[in-house]
């Protein structure tokens, strides 16, 4: 079974640009998770998709961070602009069903640095 | 506000020897805990968890403690192998509405010396 894949591994852009990410699930999971993880820190859940509904935006800076999930599979997401505290690792993970738990499947990042 | 804490930032232990790492949470409603190990370079991977019922769930060389009375948690790892060096990250669930998610924190590194 193949697991989550991102895309791209790693991002290098300057303050003010904008960045996308791209994540495709294992199949077949209904839910989908963008987590940010900053240098020292854990992750931090920016949105929580169902199929291809939002249940949990409540961490997702809106006024720059967007994302969607297009027929409920792949899932991009969005800054713009960016800003320096924007450095971090996108994971991005899926699962069968909501709720957290065990059955999270991590992706291996998208490692964003904003000079 | 940080719910879920690993006051460790690292632990160095000799091959062989039992690794404890330590978690600390301040929400009485979490209601699963989990440990993920995470190696460089890749994403976290479910290690073990325990359900909030509970006070111990073994599996393998690892073991989970929850001690509810004092919200903190336990990993440990007998005997530790060189290959157990990684992040270590505590989680715990909470729900908002319906929904559940994972508050994570700020994760143990763990060298196994050989």
């Amino acid at each position: 079974e193949a697991g989550v894949a991102q895309s791209p591994r790693y991002k290098i852009i300057e303050k003010r640009q904008s960045v996308a990410f791209w994540c495709n699930p294992i199949s077949g999971h209904a839910t989908l998770y963008w987590y940010q993880q900053i240098l020292g820190q854990g992750p931090k859940l920016l949105i929580q998709f169902q199929n291809n509904g939002v249940v949990d935006d409540s961490q997702l800076p809106k006024d720059r961070f967007s994302a969607e999930r297009l027929k409920g599979v792949d899932s991009t997401l969005k800054i713009q602009p960016a800003k320096l505290e924007d450095s971090a690792v996108y994971l991005c993970a899926s699962s069968p069903r909501g709720g957290g738990g065990n059955e999270q499947f991590f992706g291996p990042g998208t490692r964003l640095t904003v000079l | 506000d940080q719910q879920v804490k690993q006051n460790s930032p690292s632990l160095s232990v000799q091959e062989g020897r039992i690794s404890i790492l330590n978690c600390d949470y301040t929400n009485s409603m979490f209601d699963y805990f989990l440990w993920y190990k995470k190696y460089p370079a890749e994403g976290p991977t479910f290690l073990i968890s325990i359900s909030s019922i509970k006070d111990k769930n073994e599996d393998g060389r690892f073991t989970v403690f929850l001690n509810k009375s004092a919200k903190h948690l336990s990993l440990h790892i007998v005997p530790s192998q060189p290959g157990d060096s990684a992040v270590y990250f505590c989680a715990a669930r909470g729900f908002s509405g319906n929904t559940g998610k994972l508050i994570f924190g700020q994760g143990t590194t763990l060298q196994v010396k050989p």
